[in-house]
């Protein structure tokens, strides 16, 4: 059965600091990939998404994320967090042949100011 | 705003009350979703929606029964709940594969349910 592992259930991080959250899959056909955020509060919103082309995506608020299919992951990364960032991040990846999202556990992230 | 609209934001009910979710969508979208979301797991999906019609029942509980009258609303009817269906409740919309689709959701502010 398709899956979702996220590495770290909490991640507490200083402001400024590098963030990388891990995220693998398995599947072996072609994928699409996503990551949302929900902030405090919040509805879940679209951090940012690969369907194809350059496997290195970037989203919205200065995150990225490199799909490396070799190693089923979809890492996503920001080279200096901020307090606002602190949020919930949800790793989610569906095949092309079904559209059906299966989700990770999610990533709870505090930026301590 | 996100164009997916859930009401009531908070609903704290007893094990005997029956009390619905609502969900509306303003995107065009033709496939909608419910979503459990607990704390430590991953989200799960209970229901889908094509065009008004239910593609999946994710073996979700009788007491949870929804309904789309259209393409823009959706129903979570809720009746002899227990405790342990205390959960966030999301609603989300997409485009249905088939229409270039990606399966990518947009995301209510969802329904914070108390079963008491």
């Amino acid at each position: 059965a398709q899956s979702v592992s996220q590495h770290n259930h909490h991640v507490i991080l200083s402001e400024a600091a590098s963030l990388e959250l891990g995220c693998n899959y398995s599947y072996g056909g072609t994928v699409n990939l996503f990551w949302y955020v929900q902030y405090p509060g919040q509805h879940l919103q679209l951090l940012l998404k690969y369907f194809s082309g350059d496997p290195l995506v970037k989203g919205i608020k200065g995150f990225e994320a490199e799909f490396i299919k070799s190693k089923f992951s979809f890492n996503l990364r920001k080279p200096s967090v901020q307090w606002s960032d602190t949020a919930e991040y949800f790793c989610a990846v569906n095949a092309h042949s079904n559209y059906q999202l299966i989700w990770g556990a999610g990533t709870k992230l505090i930026i301590k100011p | 705003e996100t164009g997916v609209t859930q009401t009531p934001r908070h609903l704290v009910m007893g094990m005997t009350n029956k009390k619905s979710l609502k969900c509306e969508q303003h995107l065009g979208h033709n496939a909608m979703y419910w979503y459990k979301q607990s704390a430590k797991k991953p989200l799960e999906l209970m229901f889908v929606y094509n065009f008004k019609e239910q593609t999946e029942n994710n073996s979700v509980p009788s007491r949870f029964s929804p309904e789309c009258p259209n393409s823009s609303h959706l129903f979570l009817h809720l009746h002899t709940l227990q405790p342990e269906d205390s959960a966030l409740y999301l609603c989300a919309s997409s485009q249905p594969p088939g229409q270039g689709a990606t399966g990518e959701l947009f995301f209510g502010e969802g329904s914070r349910l108390t079963v008491l």
